[in-house]
């Protein structure tokens, strides 16, 4: 079974571009979860996804920020422009909708590099 | 206001020998604890877990023990394996069903010295 994959690994791009990461949660998974984590510090939840719609959103630093989930399959995170802040690894996590406990499953990452 | 503490940055241990890895909360409301390792260029990896209602959990080499009136657990790992040389992260949830987003701690490196 494929685990949750994450697109790109890395990306390098300058102050005020946009920059979109896109993950694919494990097939029949209906939870999805966005967190990032800054410069060795804690990781910290953006979003939570129920299938197609946004669960919570309460983690989500500003509106630059704007995440999707089409059909309630793969989601994207648009950063749009970013800024230097920006930068860190963002995670993606997935968890199937009958789990009693909340054991997520999560991707590689993306770096995120803002110059 | 940092919810999940994890005061130890690093930690080194002798191969054979017991590694301990500490981690404190603030939120009364967490009822599910959970640890995660994390290998450089790799998304975190569930490790073990324990629920509110217990006080200890074990599997294999891990142990995860929890004091609910001090706000604190623990993960014991024995024997320590080169393997285990990792970043640790203690991991907390409040069971809202529909949303457990984690609140996670900012991590222990552990380094298993052969």
């Amino acid at each position: 079974e494929a685990g949750v994959t994450q697109f790109p690994s890395h990306s390098v791009i300058e102050k005020g571009q946009t920059v979109t990461l896109r993950c694919d949660p494990i097939s029949g998974h209906d939870n999805l979860y966005w967190y990032r984590r800054v410069m060795g510090k804690e990781i910290k939840f953006l979003l939570h996804f129920v299938k197609e719609s946004k669960q919570d959103e309460s983690g989500m630093p500003n509106n630059r920020f704007l995440a999707e989930r089409t059909g309630g399959t793969y989601s994207t995170l648009k950063v749009q422009p970013a800024e230097l802040e920006d930068s860190g690894v963002y995670f993606c996590a997935s968890s199937p909708a009958w789990q009693t406990y909340n054991e997520q499953f999560f991707g590689p990452g993306t770096r995120l590099t803002v110059l | 206001d940092q919810q999940v503490k994890q005061n130890s940055p690093s930690l080194s241990v002798q191969e054979g020998r017991i590694s301990i890895l500490n981690c404190d909360y603030t939120n009364s409301m967490f009822d599910y604890f959970l640890w995660y390792k994390k290998y450089p260029a790799e998304g975190p990896t569930f490790l073990i877990s324990i629920s509110s209602i217990k006080d200890k959990n074990e599997d294999g080499r891990f142990t995860v023990f929890l004091n609910k009136s001090a706000k604190h657990l623990s993960l014991h790992i024995v024997p320590s394996q080169p393997g285990d040389s990792a970043v640790y992260f203690c991991a907390a949830s409040a069971r809202d069903f529909g949303n457990e987003k984690l609140t996670f701690g900012t991590g222990t490196r552990l380094t298993i010295i052969p």
